[in-house]
């Protein structure tokens, strides 16, 4: 099946620099990757995603990179502020075999903006 | 329109009952998910229905849980004779399609004592 490995864990910035977010995925049919931001006690909002039918995705402060032969992809956000504080998770789901329709999620990255 | 949504958003249970949880997709959502989530910790995939069937039951911890939907809305989630170690928050997702955005119910905070 699939799976997501997702670095780092924990990220320290000061307000106003840029973050970025490494995941890679092992499946090669996965073609759908959504990044999930998720505050203390609240449910994962999406907060942008990006088909394998394009390489980058912007809105905003916030940009996905997908590098579909090397099966990785990334989350950027620009000019951090203190409400980015958050976990941040990304996902891949399967588009084939027994696990179609499955999303499989990285471990978390724990970003911290500081004022 | 409305979200989803989950019920009860908080459970406390004492260890061997068992207990359901309830989630009402968004409507016209076909696909509909399972997570689990431990402190501190990532989402881990417990099941999923398209309509009414569950294709994939791989995550399921254990046979003491299972889980069905009913009418392509409604599913409940029943776990039998709770542990300690099933003290999590479980999440509840639905989407249009299987390959489409998954949207989150606020969770319910399950506690075994």
């Amino acid at each position: 099946g699939e799976n997501v490995e997702q670095h780092p864990s924990t990220l320290s910035v000061q307000e106003g620099d840029s973050a970025v977010i490494k995941c890679t995925y092992s499946d090669s049919a996965s073609n759908y990757f959504p990044w999930y931001k998720q505050e203390l006690g609240k449910r994962p909002q999406l907060i942008i995603d990006i088909r394998s039918n394009v390489g980058e995705k912007k809105d905003q402060r916030i940009a996905v990179t997908l590098n579909k032969t090397a099966k990785h992809f990334s989350l950027h956000i620009t000019e951090t502020q203190p409400e980015d504080s958050a976990v941040y998770f990304c996902a891949a789901i399967a588009a084939g075999g027994t696990s179609y329709g499955k999303l499989t999620f990285g471990q978390g990255t724990i970003l911290t903006v500081h004022p | 329109g409305a979200g989803v949504s989950q019920s009860p958003s908080n459970k406390v249970t004492e260890k061997g009952k068992d207990v359901e949880l309830r989630c009402d997709p968004i409507s016209g959502h076909t696909a509909l998910y399972w997570y689990r989530q431990r402190l501190g910790q990532g989402l881990e995939f417990l099941i999923y229905f398209q309509g009414n069937s569950a294709p994939d039951k791989s995550g399921l911890p254990s046979d003491r849980f299972s889980a069905e939907r009913t009418g392509e809305s409604v599913s409940t989630l029943t776990i039998q004779r709770t542990q300690q170690e099933d003290s999590a928050v479980y999440l509840c997702a639905s989407s249009f399609g299987q390959l489409d955005t998954q949207y989150f119910g606020p969770g319910t905070r399950l506690t075994v004592l």
